[in-house]
């Protein structure tokens, strides 16, 4: 069965410095979700990606925060100067079309560390 | 806004008894709802979901919700849990015509005994 795949699955990094986290979506599916959940919180959504564009975005996607697909296989979130409450697990989803009749497949995450 | 919640944190069963996993939403207009689980090291598994029709929908490994408007609720539900079934629940909503973000609860932890 085809699965979201993500890379690393734990980071740790220092305060200030720029995180890249990979995500490789299931091949068939155009849109791509990253989300993330702060320990002991809520999962919440960050942004939806479709045509090279973000579809939607939620509050915490601030301008510290991109997304970018480089190639026609990886789904990446960039974080541009870190902050201690950055430290999450980031999931990243895809779903073959918009709208709920399309389920989100997720990955198994990667933790963030920001010390 | 939209929002869930999952008023326990933990639900213990026995294997063989059923189980409920309880979920109530907040939302403008109709809902869509959903059901994920995620075990140990793994991401979020999509287990069933609500859109229109009938108000019991049944998804993967025998589970089932039921869908309740007056009572806005969803809860998930098993015949006869099993220990495999041990895992942390999520229940999700998503606004009609609302785009595709999924607002999740705080999850519930299930822990089926022998």
């Amino acid at each position: 069965e085809p699965e979201v795949t993500q890379t690393p699955s734990h980071q740790v990094t220092q305060m200030g410095q720029e995180v890249i986290l990979r995500c490789v979506p299931i091949s068939n599916h155009l849109y791509f979700y990253w989300y993330r959940q702060i320990l002991g919180q809520k999962v919440e959504f960050l942004v939806s990606f479709y045509n090279n564009e973000i579809s939607e975005k939620s509050e915490i996607f601030d301008d510290q925060f991109s997304v970018e697909r480089p190639d026609g296989s990886n789904f990446t979130l960039k974080i541009r100067s870190t902050k201690l409450e950055d430290s999450a697990m980031y999931f990243c989803a895809s779903s073959e079309l918009a709208g709920a009749y399309y389920e989100q497949y997720f990955g198994p995450g990667t933790r963030l560390t920001v010390t | 806004a939209q929002s869930v919640a999952q008023p326990e944190d933990q639900v213990n069963v026995a294997e063989g008894n059923p189980l409920t996993v309880k979920c109530t939403y907040s939302v403008s207009g109709n809902p869509y709802l959903f059901w994920y689980v995620q075990y140990p090291n793994r991401g979020l598994q999509f287990l069933l979901k609500y859109i229109t029709g009938d108000n019991l929908v049944k998804g993967s490994y025998g589970f089932e919700a039921e869908f309740n408007k007056s009572q806005t609720s969803f809860h998930l539900k098993k015949p006869s849990a099993l220990v495999s079934d041990s895992a942390l629940y999520f229940c999700a909503v998503s606004p009609q015509g609302g785009g595709n973000k999924l607002t999740f609860g705080t999850g519930t932890q299930l822990k089926v005994e022998l």
